[in-house]
């Protein structure tokens, strides 16, 4: 298995764009995560998709952020517009939870840079 | 989630047991311990979990106190690859599906050669 994809691993943007951050979970894994770290937050759960649902989004910062899981293979995370305070490393795991108990696997992450 | 308490840091001399304490006195009888280890700049990786009983699997061994309100993370011939920031974390699950992980600041394990 090749593990939690995400792409793409370093992206530099200007302050105001679109940033649209990808994964592609674990195949069989029904549950999936997004978590942002920073030096002074460590590590934050912004969201949480169960069977491509969403149930938990109190993490995500404000309206500019927005995550969306249209199919069991395939979730984004999308800035608009994106500002400084945005940069970070942003992960995406997922979990099959039946057998593995809320055991998570996270992908490589993405770094951001907002300029 | 229960809060869980880690020292900051700790050294450990290469090929000797590294123990790593952690702290969840108000962990509730359904929650779970992880343990997660991350990397410099990698995701973090799963090591081990446990309820009540004491684990152990090819990476760690888990050793929970009977009123649940300690654990200790040994790794039992410590090299430097295991130096990382190890993640205590106490997370309910429902079996009806995932939580979140909630993060503190960790244990930074530095292994000395």
């Amino acid at each position: 298995d090749a593990g939690v994809i995400q792409s793409p691993r370093h992206e530099v943007t200007e302050m105001g764009q679109e940033v649209t951050l990808r994964c592609k979970p674990i195949s069989g894994h029904n549950s999936l995560f997004w978590y942002r770290q920073t030096m002074m937050r460590g590590l934050e759960l912004l969201i949480y998709f169960n069977n491509n649902v969403p149930i938990d989004d109190s993490g995500m910062p404000e309206d500019r952020f927005s995550a969306k899981m249209p199919n069991a293979s395939f979730s984004t995370l999308k800035i608009q517009p994106s500002e400084p305070r945005d940069s970070a490393v942003y992960f995406c795991a997922s979990s099959g939870t039946l057998v593995t108990k809320n055991i998570q696997y996270f992908g490589a992450g993405t770094r951001l840079s907002v300029l | 989630d229960a809060k869980t308490t880690q020292p900051t840091s700790m050294d450990c001399a290469e090929g000797r047991a590294a123990n790593l304490p952690c702290n969840h006195s108000t962990i509730s009888g359904n929650e779970y311990v992880y343990w997660y280890r991350q990397i410099h700049s990698q995701g973090p990786q799963y090591i081990i979990h446990g309820l009540k009983n004491n684990e152990t699997n090819e990476m760690a061994s888990l050793i929970i106190t009977e009123d649940r309100k300690s654990s200790t993370l040994i790794l039992p011939h410590a090299t430097l690859r295991d130096t990382a920031v190890y993640y205590c974390i106490v997370s309910h699950y429902s079996g009806g599906g995932a939580d979140g992980l909630t993060f503190g600041k960790g244990t930074h394990l530095i292994i000395q050669p």
